[in-house]
C-alpha cells in the first residue's frame, strides 16, 4: 500500500520558473527521499534528507521536511525543459526494513520551453 | 548511463511462455529489489534481497520466482503469467546502512499477450 500522497499530481510550468511539489507521509520515518523518472527510465534519486534534518540543498534542489506535519516539498529553481519528468517521495522507516521504501502517487512536470 | 543494468529492454511473451529477466551491479551492493511499475504509477515493491537472501515477498503470485545466484546479480523468472502482468520491471540495488538510496536500472518492459 501506498501511504504517500504528493500535490499537485501535475505541475506545467516555463522554462525559468520555480517548481514546488509537496508529499505528505502518514508514519514515522528514518528518511524521506526525492527521486526523478524520465519517461520510459528508471528512477534516478535525486536528495536524501533524515528525519532529523529540517532542509537541504543540492544544485537547483532544495527540500524541506517537516515531521511534525509529516510533510516534505521539493523545491526545483530556474527550471529548464530537461526537468520534465515524474518526481516521487518515498518514505523509509526506522528499524530493520531492508531499506524498504514506500513511494508516493508521483508529480508530473512539464517545463515548456 | 545507469549502473543498474536489466536486460532484456523489451519482452513480449505469451501466457504460457517461461522467460527471465536480468539484473546486474557491479556496485558492491548488497541488498537487491525487484518492483513493478504500472503506466502514470509509482513502483510497487515484489522482492528484496540482503546478502543473497530473501528478505521481503510482497506476498507476490508464484508465477513469479525471484532468485540471486551470486551478489552481483538478480534474476526474474516468469511463467503462466497473465495479462495484467504486463507492466516495467525494475531492479534497483543499494548499499547497506540505514540512509542510503536506491540505484535503479532502466528497466524491462514487459508485454504479455
Amino acid at each position: 500500500s501506498q501511504q504517500g500522497e504528493e500535490d499537485p499530481q501535475a505541475l506545467s510550468i516555463q522554462e525559468g520558473e520555480n517548481a514546488t511539489m509537496n508529499c505528505s507521509y502518514k508514519t514515522s520515518i528514518n528518511n524521506l527521499q526525492w527521486y526523478r523518472q524520465n519517461s520510459g527510465r528508471g528512477l534516478v534519486h535525486l536528495i536524501l534528507i533524515r528525519s532529523n534534518e529540517r532542509e537541504k540543498h543540492s544544485g537547483r534542489l532544495r527540500v524541506t521536511l517537516d515531521t511534525s506535519k509529516k510533510s516534505s516539498s521539493l523545491l526545483i529553481t530556474a527550471s529548464r525543459a530537461a526537468d520534465t519528468a515524474s518526481y516521487f517521495c518515498a518514505t523509509k522507516k526506522g528499524g530493520t526494513s531492508y531499506g524498504k521504501l514506500t513511494f508516493g502517487q508521483g508529480t508530473i512536470l512539464t517545463v515548456h520551453p | 548511463d545507469t549502473e543498474v543494468t536489466q536486460t532484456p529492454k523489451h519482452l513480449v511473451m505469451g501466457m504460457t511462455n517461461k522467460k527471465s529477466l536480468k539484473c546486474e551491479q557491479h556496485m558492491g551492493h548488497r541488498a537487491m529489489y525487484w518492483y513493478k511499475q504500472k503506466a502514470k504509477k509509482p513502483p510497487e515493491l515484489m522482492f528484496v534481497y540482503s546478502y543473497e537472501k530473501l528478505s521481503i515477498n510482497e506476498s507476490v503470485p508464484s508465477r513469479f520466482s525471484p532468485e540471486c545466484p551470486n551478489s552481483s546479480l538478480l534474476n526474474l523468472h516468469l511463467h503462466a503469467l497473465q495479462p495484467e502482468d504486463s507492466a516495467l520491471y525494475l531492479c534497483a540495488s543499494r548499499m547497506t546502512g540505514s540512509n542510503q538510496p536506491q540505484h535503479f536500472g532502466d528497466g524491462t518492459r514487459l508485454s504479455i499477450l
